[in-house]
């Protein structure tokens, strides 16, 4: 199973939005809506922000949203704030109990 | 609160062997289908292992075939991961999540397993 594509680098300034893709295939992304999110500070266990394509768990910021286009998922953070810092990975359901990770995106705040 | 604590990481020598549990807390945990993911210094997420709620489906990536067992006590409300024949690449922190559908919501402090001789 390949990995989701993300791009290793994103950025913005505060208060600015920023876009995330995580292309896949007609195999999981674009066959499945399990596809999340995580955000990962340094040195820290990644946290759930997104999970099947656009929901958020309890306590996570409507700052975070997710959609899904064909094989593509995105995830936008709106409102850019210095602690949106991090590395982000989405990851999707790829069917027989197999799941597949982006490489993940690390978003500076300028 | 729902808690995940990892442990049985070290250093091991190639070839060698380790045990990793991680002790659940805080949910029903005879319920929930768990995993094994990985996170090599520096690199990206990387599942290793599933195990379904009662132990009865298990599932591995390709490196971990043949060399890694996953296993769960329910009784204990704890996981267990069996890593045999380690090698080099195998050196990474090894978190313990919960998973429903792909969406892995409670994570484990990690414990980190260093492959070297």
């Amino acid at each position: 199973q390949s990995a989701l594509t993300q791009p290793p680098s994103a950025s913005g300034s505060p208060g600015q939005s920023v876009t995330i893709s995580c292309t896949g295939t007609s195999s999981d992304v674009g066959h499945y809506n399990y596809v999340s999110w995580y955000q990962q500070h340094p040195g820290k266990a990644p946290k759930l922000l997104i999970y099947e394509v656009n929901k958020r768990p309890s306590g996570v910021p409507d700052r975070f949203s997710g959609s899904k286009s064909g094989n593509t998922a995105s995830l936008t953070v709106s409102g850019l704030q210095a602690e949106d810092e991090a590395d982000y990975y989405c990851n999707s359901y790829a069917g027989s109990n197999n799941v597949v990770f982006g490489g993940g995106t690390k978003l500076t705040v300028l | 609160e729902v808690q995940l604590v990892e442990s049985g990481g070290g250093l091991v020598q190639p070839g060698g062997s380790l045990r990793l549990s991680c002790a659940a807390s805080g949910f029903t945990f005879n319920t929930y289908w768990m995993r094994w993911v990985r996170q090599a210094p520096g690199k990206g997420l990387v599942w290793v292992s599933l195990i379904n709620s009662d132990g009865s489906i298990t599932n591995y990536a390709d490196s971990a075939k043949g060399r890694f067992t996953i296993s769960r006590d329910n009784a204990r409300n704890t996981l267990y991961l069996q890593m045999n024949s380690l090698r080099g690449e195998d050196t990474a922190v090894y978190y313990c999540v919960t998973d429903v559908y792909g969406a892995f919501a409670n994570w484990g402090q990690g414990t980190l397993v260093t492959v070297s001789s």
